[in-house]
This record gives structure tokens, C-alpha cells and sequence, in this order.
């Protein structure tokens, strides 16, 4: 069955602080997408990226970096220098291919403190 | 940039009545979706709509959920009898995917927020 655990509920650091969201998923596919969404208070979804189970590479993506490992199922999120206005709910996500549904993790709740 | 579209951002409703959601997908997509989210919880999938027939609905998508296309434009989502536990932001998506394709990326919507009292 397929699921996305994302065990940080909650995490506050302070401005300019690295910090990294985990992200640890389950699928019977071989191919699939896995996402990250930012929500911000105001509840809309943002897109920030989508890698497919063929690809590895890390990507860097000015602060933001994820770091995809199939070994350990896990596809992990890192903000560089964080900034007030990283304060959001970040989404994980995952698709197969057999359909198109998009399964979201719990969501962390990022603090950016000044 | 084409985007998705919901109306209204925000309804409030008496339990028991009737609502309808409203979404404008991207014009040239022929996937669409509904997605829910109860206050503080994560992100859920409804139901998926192609060729004017549900592809797929989860469990949450049961008699009192329906969805429609009305016409050329719109995409619809009908909750019969509104209860407390309705109360939720829910998502519309639209995809780019064609046809036998197998993936397509999917848009979405700002969301609609839905209060019942």
C-alpha cells in the first residue's frame, strides 16, 4: 500500500538556520512521483518539485535541496539559510503510476523564528 | 500562466443543505480531481474524473458526494447533505496527463473553504 510518512510534526528554528524536513515513503510500484508542497497560512498549495523513481540526482534549487535515496525510501527536504517567510506547512507526497491520485504525508510545520 | 480556478473561497452552511463547489480547470486538461482538508490535517484524495465518468473515489467519496462537468468548463463538486464533519478546504486539480499517458502533472486550485454550522 502506499503511504508517506512524515514524522516531524513540528520543527522551529531560528532565522538563518539550516533545517531539513524528512520525508520516509512506502510503494508497490516501481514507478512513481514523489512531491513536495509548501502550504502557507493562507492555505493555498505550492507546488516545489517532483522527482520521478528513475532519478536520483539530487536537486538544488537556490535555498531549497532535496535528496532523494531509494535504499532508505526516503526523499528528504533541506532549506539553507532559513527566512521568515519559510514559516508554512510542508507536504509530502506520493503517486503511482497504476493511478494518478496523489497521496500527501501529515505535514510538517515549519517555525521560522526571527 | 493558465491556472485552476474555485469559487467561492470561502462557504458556510446550515448542516443538513446542500453545496456546490465550483472549479475552473485549465482549459486543455482532461483530468480533474477533488482533494480534502479538514483544518490541520493533511491533504486527502477524493475522487478523479475523465471522460465524464469518476475514475477512481476513495472511501471518503460516498452517496452524499457527487461530482460533475457540466459543461465545457466547469467541474463540480456536490455534498447532498451537508454535515459537521464536511467542514473542510477543499482542493480541485486539473491535469495535463493525455489520454494512455501515465502521469501528468496536476494544478491545483486555491481551495474552497467549507463551514457548516
Amino acid at each position: 500500500a502506499q503511504k508517506v510518512t512524515q514524522a516531524q510534526t513540528e520543527i522551529s528554528v531560528v532565522e538563518k538556520e539550516d533545517v531539513t524536513l524528512d520525508c520516509v515513503y512506502e510503494t508497490r510500484d516501481t514507478t512513481y512521483y514523489l512531491f513536495w508542497y509548501k502550504q502557507p497560512p493562507s492555505g493555498e498549495l505550492v507546488f516545489l518539485i517532483r522527482r520521478n523513481s528513475f532519478d536520483e540526482q539530487n536537486e538544488i534549487s537556490g535555498r531549497y535541496s532535496w535528496n532523494f535515496q531509494k535504499s532508505t525510501s526516503s526523499f528528504n527536504f533541506t532549506i539553507t539559510a532559513s527566512q521568515v517567510v519559510d514559516s508554512a506547512v510542508y507536504f509530502c507526497a506520493l503517486s503511482e503510476t497504476r493511478d494518478d491520485k496523489i497521496i500527501f504525508g501529515k505535514g510538517t510545520r515549519l517555525h521560522i523564528l526571527p | 500562466e493558465p491556472e485552476v480556478t474555485q469559487t467561492p473561497s470561502h462557504q458556510v452552511t446550515q448542516m443538513g443543505q446542500e453545496v456546490i463547489l465550483r472549479c475552473v480547470p485549465i482549459s486543455n486538461h482532461l483530468y480533474f480531481y477533488w482533494y480534502r482538508q479538514i483544518l490541520g490535517q493533511k491533504v486527502e484524495f477524493l475522487v478523479s474524473f475523465y471522460n465524464n465518468e469518476i475514475s477512481e473515489k476513495s472511501e471518503i467519496f460516498d452517496d452524499q458526494f457527487s461530482v460533475e462537468r457540466p459543461d465545457g468548463s466547469n467541474f463540480t463538486l456536490k455534498i447532498r447533505s451537508t454535515k459537521l464533519e464536511d467542514s473542510a478546504m477543499y482542493f480541485c486539480a486539473s491535469s495535463e496527463r493525455q489520454g494512455t499517458e501515465l502521469y501528468g502533472e496536476q494544478f491545483f486550485g486555491p481551495g474552497t473553504r467549507l463551514t457548516v454550522l
